[in-house]
């Protein structure tokens, strides 16, 4: 069965402490990892795509890695601002999404 | 700036009455896309739709139906609602091409 499983469930961090959110996946036939913010109250906010192994991308101070088993989130030097719900999903070999549970990471000044 | 509009932030509706949630992409996107989410099971999703009068039916579609009669309006109608089907609903939207998904900003539905 295809599972998409995110670690841990809450992260509290200082600011500017670096650290990192995990998302393991089972997908057969992997079409692509996905992650998303989510700010309380509104709808997830498309970060980044990442298609095979080995691929990585950044944006500001996050930057996302995929591995055959599982993709990181890695944050550095993290601000207040960077406090959310951190989304992961996984698109298989059927094209729907399957979505991870979330991390909450606060960020304390 | 490309936008997934859904109609109302926050509905109060009693038990039983008939709900209408709506959502209007602006991107021209084939996909459209109703999830709920709640806390401690994340997002499901209830219906999806790939093209105009299409629809198949998500994880969790018991209690709910769709329409799409055109292009960038996709809508979920709750027949009788009832108090598990409070929830916070999100729609989204996605391009053939382009896997990414664009969502709205939520409905909070409570029945009562």
């Amino acid at each position: 069965e295809d599972q998409v499983t995110q670690s841990p469930e809450a992260l509290r961090l200082q600011e500017g402490e670096s650290s990192s959110l995990n998302c393991s996946y089972t997908v057969s036939g992997l079409r692509g990892l996905f992650w998303y913010r989510q700010d309380p109250g509104k709808g997830p906010e498309f970060l980044f795509t990442l298609y095979s192994a080995g691929e990585e991308k950044e944006k500001e101070r996050l930057k996302a890695t995929l591995t055959k088993k599982e993709s990181f989130l890695h944050i550095t030097a993290p601000k207040p601002e960077d406090s959310a719900t951190y989304l992961c999903a996984a698109k298989g070999s059927n094209y729907q999404l399957i979505w991870g549970a979330g991390t909450k990471l606060i960020i304390k000044p | 700036d490309v936008k997934v509009t859904q109609s109302s932030r926050y509905l109060v509706k009693r038990t039983g009455e008939k709900v209408f949630l709506e959502c209007v992409q602006d991107m021209d996107h084939e996909n459209m896309f109703w999830y709920r989410q709640d806390p401690g099971l994340g997002l499901r999703l209830i219906y999806f739709s790939y093209d105009v009068k299409m629809k198949e039916k998500g994880d969790i579609p018991e209690g709910y139906s769709v329409s799409r009669e055109k292009k960038e309006r996709f809508s979920l109608i709750l027949e009788s609602a009832s108090t598990n089907q409070t929830s916070m609903y999100l729609c989204a939207s996605s391009s053939t091409a382009n896997y990414g998904y664009t969502f709205g900003s939520g409905t909070r539905l409570t029945v009562v």
